[in-house]
């Protein structure tokens, strides 16, 4: 059974950092392009970023671009997102999520893991 | 930066049709994405590449395109179906993802 279970979340102040974690199993990890998008409290999807396969290619949305660093490590099935300079707008549940079924786009999504900003 | 924009509502009565649009510049040039989201929940994907239907997801599901706007048509609407959905598709170079603001589907 395919599974992506993100961890890493919790209170930061703002300028402050946090480091996500998706663990991934049911599948071969390193096959697979991965992304995170991200949605705030009572707000709508955001994507945040992605990472091919061999990490050859890695893109981020402008609001994070220079703060977030995408990364993963295919022995051990996880993705990461390092978010550094943290804002009160990064206030979100992030989510991993990847094309498995081939439909072009997010088809899997994990269940989220909550990180807030706050003093 | 690029954008999609969806209506922030609709509201129908059970039984009849849901047309949620979206609409961007790109659009004739990238496919489109729809997912359903329910409270508390991940999104689902339920219609992908403009029109196709993934494994599991209702017929009364569908998608279509015209110029620079894409529509989810839900048929028959149950009550089941009132959730929030989103577009999604990317920018002209393919390497941005972009999300619609959402729209809240109201079954009366």
């Amino acid at each position: 059974e395919v599974q992506l279970v993100e961890s890493g979340g919790g209170l930061v102040k703002p300028g402050g950092s946090l480091r996500l974690s998706c663990a991934a199993s049911g599948f071969t990890f390193s096959s697979y392009s991965m992304n995170w998008v991200r949605q705030a409290p009572g707000k709508g999807l955001e994507w945040v970023s992605s990472i091919s396969s061999s990490s050859s290619y890695i893109y981020y949305a402008d609001s994070v671009k220079g703060r977030f660093t995408i990364s993963r490590d295919n022995a051990k099935n996880s993705l990461y997102l390092q978010m550094n300079s943290l804002r009160a707008e990064d206030t979100a549940v992030y989510y991993c999520a990847f094309d498995y079924y081939g439909s072009g786009t997010f088809d899997y999504w994990g269940q989220g893991t909550l990180v807030t900003v706050s003093s | 930066s690029y954008e999609l924009t969806q209506p922030p509502s609709v509201s129908v009565s059970p039984g009849q049709t849901a047309r949620i649009t979206c609409s961007g510049d790109a659009l004739p040039k990238q496919y489109a994405y729809w997912y359903q989201q329910k409270p508390g929940q991940a999104p689902v994907l339920v219609i992908y590449k403009d029109s196709e239907r993934p494994s599991g997801i209702p017929e009364r599901f569908s998608g279509s395109s015209s110029g620079t706007t894409v529509t989810l048509t839900i048929s028959g609407v149950q009550a089941e179906d009132e959730a929030d959905y989103y577009c999604q598709s990317a920018d002209s170079s393919g390497t941005h993802v972009v999300f619609g603001g959402g729209t809240k589907l109201t079954v009366l």
